[in-house]
């Protein structure tokens, strides 16, 4: 019963370049959640999305960032045209319903990313 | 716009409890308090939620006061994985999962 899988666990690019992290869901999961954790700093929701969906966008950036999660895959976020403040962690959190905690979301580990 | 106080850090010996308090003078009815955490280099881990009842589970418990405007996370017997840090966030049910983790409180449990 493999957990909520995110690839890579690390990942660097040079500014200006594209950076794609993956989240796979576990399994009988169809809702995910991005959020980032800047350094020394707590984590921030990001986006929600349900297959082929997004449901809520409210914490993503408004300009380079994007979120999919389509119907066969795994959810992607990508960050175009990457500059040195996006270096941080990203979680990717999944669950069987909407909600929180007690809807059984559950985190990954993380894709920490780093430009330079 | 922070809607939580945690203390910085704390330190707790191992096999004691560990109280770990949380401000939240400003909670509206329909709030919820909720507790995770996070061990270095990993995702968060939920842990518990309540509403104004004192709530338990395998993992701990969670005092709310009567007015609601604090609580207390209690890890009854504390071990050496239970170093993390902790986050007690305040959020609606129908929004609760666009928590907004702050910066917690960090728990160094010594042997």
């Amino acid at each position: 019963n493999a957990g909520v899988m995110q690839n890579p666990r690390h990942l660097v690019r040079r500014r200006g370049q594209e950076a794609r992290l993956r989240c796979s869901p576990m399994k009988g999961h169809s809702h995910v959640y991005w959020y980032r954790q800047l350094p020394e700093e707590g984590l921030k929701f990001m986006v929600y999305l349900q297959k082929e969906n997004i449901i809520d966008e409210s914490g993503m950036p408004k300009e380079r960032f994007s979120a999919e999660f389509p119907k066969e895959g795994p959810s992607i976020l990508r960050i175009q045209q990457v500059v040195r403040g996006d270096s941080a962690a990203y979680f990717c959190a999944s669950s069987p319903r909407m909600g929180g905690p007690d809807t059984e979301a559950f985190f990954g580990q993380g894709t920490r990313l780093t430009v330079v | 716009d922070a809607k939580t106080t945690q203390p910085t850090s704390m330190d707790c010996a191992e096999g004691r409890a560990a109280n770990l308090p949380c401000n939240h003078s400003t909670i509206s009815g329909n709030e919820y308090v909720y507790w995770y955490r996070q061990i270095h280099s990993q995702g968060p881990q939920y842990i518990i939620h309540g509403l104004k009842n004192n709530e338990t589970n395998e993992m701990a418990s969670l005092i709310i006061t009567e007015d609601r405007k604090s609580s207390t996370l209690i890890l009854p017997h504390a071990t050496l994985r239970d170093t993390a840090v902790y986050y007690c966030i305040v959020a609606e049910r129908s929004n609760d999962y666009k928590l907004s983790f702050g910066a917690g409180t960090t728990v160094t449990v010594r042997a």
